[in-house]
């Protein structure tokens, strides 16, 4: 069975940084693009960042470029996200999400994790 | 303002037909494939359709996906009180990004 599991949300104060990770098993990470995805409370989803396979392509979405920091470890099967510079904005639940695209080419998501809560504020 | 369109709002009656529209363009639902996403308020979403018409297994065949030119859209027949939830469409874009649809709310009335 296809598992994400998703920690390191918390609170934060503005500016501060926070490092997320995301633990896949049922499958062979390596294989697999992957994503991070958000949801601020209340409102629709937003992509964050991409990562190939083998960390060749790495994407990020103009809100987060320069402050966000997406990575993987394939030999122990776990996804990252270092975000830094952290603003009130980007409050919201962090999804880790796969992308069933062959290495390089993206495709769309077929499996997400349950989510962990990132909240900025003094 | 979401690179995807779609109505922010949509209803029907139990065991009516209900369809769910998504726009957008060349550069994303032209060229790639299409996703439809199912959120229940509190959980993670979970994909209904995938490669623009396929059903995962365990997805009811009430639930169907199709896209033409740069316009797709998801057809939910036989409607159910458990369908009540958000529904967003999603896809790759040529300018190196994903994108989403605003999300539609479907209510059983």
């Amino acid at each position: 069975e296809v598992q994400l599991v998703e920690s390191g949300g918390g609170l934060v104060k503005p500016g501060g940084s926070l490092r997320l990770s995301c633990e896949a098993s049922g499958f062979t990470l390596s294989t697999y693009n992957m994503n991070w995805v958000r949801q601020a409370p209340g409102k629709g989803l937003e992509w964050v960042s991409s990562i190939s396979t083998g960390s060749n392509y790495i994407y990020y979405s103009d809100s987060v470029k320069g402050r966000f920091t997406i990575s993987r470890d394939n030999a122990k099967n776990s996804l990252y996200l270092q975000m830094d510079s952290l603003r009130a904005e980007d409050t919201a639940v962090y999804y880790c999400a796969r992308d069933e695209g062959p290495s390089g080419n993206f495709w769309g998501v077929d499996y997400w994790g349950q989510g962990t809560l990132v909240t900025v504020s003094s | 303002q979401s690179v995807l369109t779609q109505p922010p709002s949509a209803s029907g009656t139990p065991g009516q037909r209900v369809t769910i529209s998504c726009s957008g363009a060349s550069s994303n639902l032209g060229s790639n494939y299409l996703y439809w996403y199912q959120q229940v308020p509190g959980t993670a979403p979970k994909v209904l359709i995938y490669r623009n018409d396929q059903r995962p297994s365990g997805v009811p065949d009430r639930f169907s996906g199709s896209k033409s030119g740069t316009s797709a859209s998801l057809a939910i027949s036989g409607l159910r009180s458990e369908d009540e939830a958000n529904y967003y469409c999603a896809a790759w874009d040529n300018s190196l990004r994903w994108v989403f649809g605003g999300g539609t709310k479907l209510t059983v009335l």
